[in-house]
């Protein structure tokens, strides 16, 4: 199994909604990320997770609330969001917690619409 | 922090002719460039990367060169097909720091019949 798995693939929220987008990789990868990605604009780095830690964080509203249940899953809670929040969300994995030893693997992504 | 720019914008190539990107970093420690191929609709995928140990790498139709001293790293397709149609990010991550990916704009690159 070569694949991240992302759910759901598209999502409509109001401003006041809560929702979640899920993330899943079966290939023993130890670091996790969320990318934001805008129409014809490269994947922006939110967060990585590496040994199911937070590693990283871009200085991301809060807002937006990542989970590292297991080594296998991501989750991103989504509260109170604006209409500019609308993107490609993106998942990735590496095998180790460095992008230098272990490339990307993103999964499909899931298209977030804020009314 | 490292800073890549990334051209051109956009590229059209009427198919069986060659296709060239380039992209420059800023920070001299980098030392790891992929390249990733993004069709519409589709995830980011890998399809080439370079580590700064060595100059040139091919894989099939796909050849990436990276030039340190001049802090710059390029993209070459032969023999382009139809299906070679996509967003083209570069990248440039460095080993030290945070270990971050820094991508490129992204290239438009479509090929013509």
């Amino acid at each position: 199994d070569t694949e991240v798995t992302q759910t759901p693939k598209h999502l409509v929220m109001g401003m006041t909604n809560k929702k979640s987008l899920k993330c899943e990789q079966h290939m023993g990868h130890r670091a996790m990320y969320w990318y934001k990605q805008k129409a014809k604009k490269p994947p922006e780095l939110m967060f990585v997770y590496s040994y199911e830690k937070l590693s990283i964080n871009e200085s991301v509203p809060s807002r937006f609330s990542p989970e590292c249940p297991n080594s296998s899953l991501l989750n991103l809670h989504l509260h109170a969001l604006q209409p500019e929040d609308s993107a490609l969300y993106l998942c990735a994995s590496s095998q180790e917690g460095t992008v230098y030893n272990s490339p990307l693997h993103f999964g499909n992504g899931t298209r977030l619409t804020v009314t | 922090g490292e800073n890549v720019e990334q051209h051109p914008s956009t590229l059209s190539v009427q198919e069986g002719d060659s296709a060239v990107i380039k992209c420059t970093y800023s920070d001299s420690a980098s030392n790891y460039f992929p390249w990733y191929k993004q069709e519409l609709g589709k995830r980011p995928q890998l399809i080439i990367d370079i580590r700064s140990n060595v100059g040139e790498k091919k894989d099939q139709r796909i050849a990436v060169t990276l030039n340190k001293t001049a802090k710059h790293f390029s993209l070459h397709i032969t023999e382009t097909q139809p299906e070679d149609s996509a967003v083209y990010f570069c990248a440039a991550c460095s080993l030290g720091g945070a270990q971050k990916l820094v991508f490129g704009q992204g290239t438009r690159l479509t090929i013509n019949p």
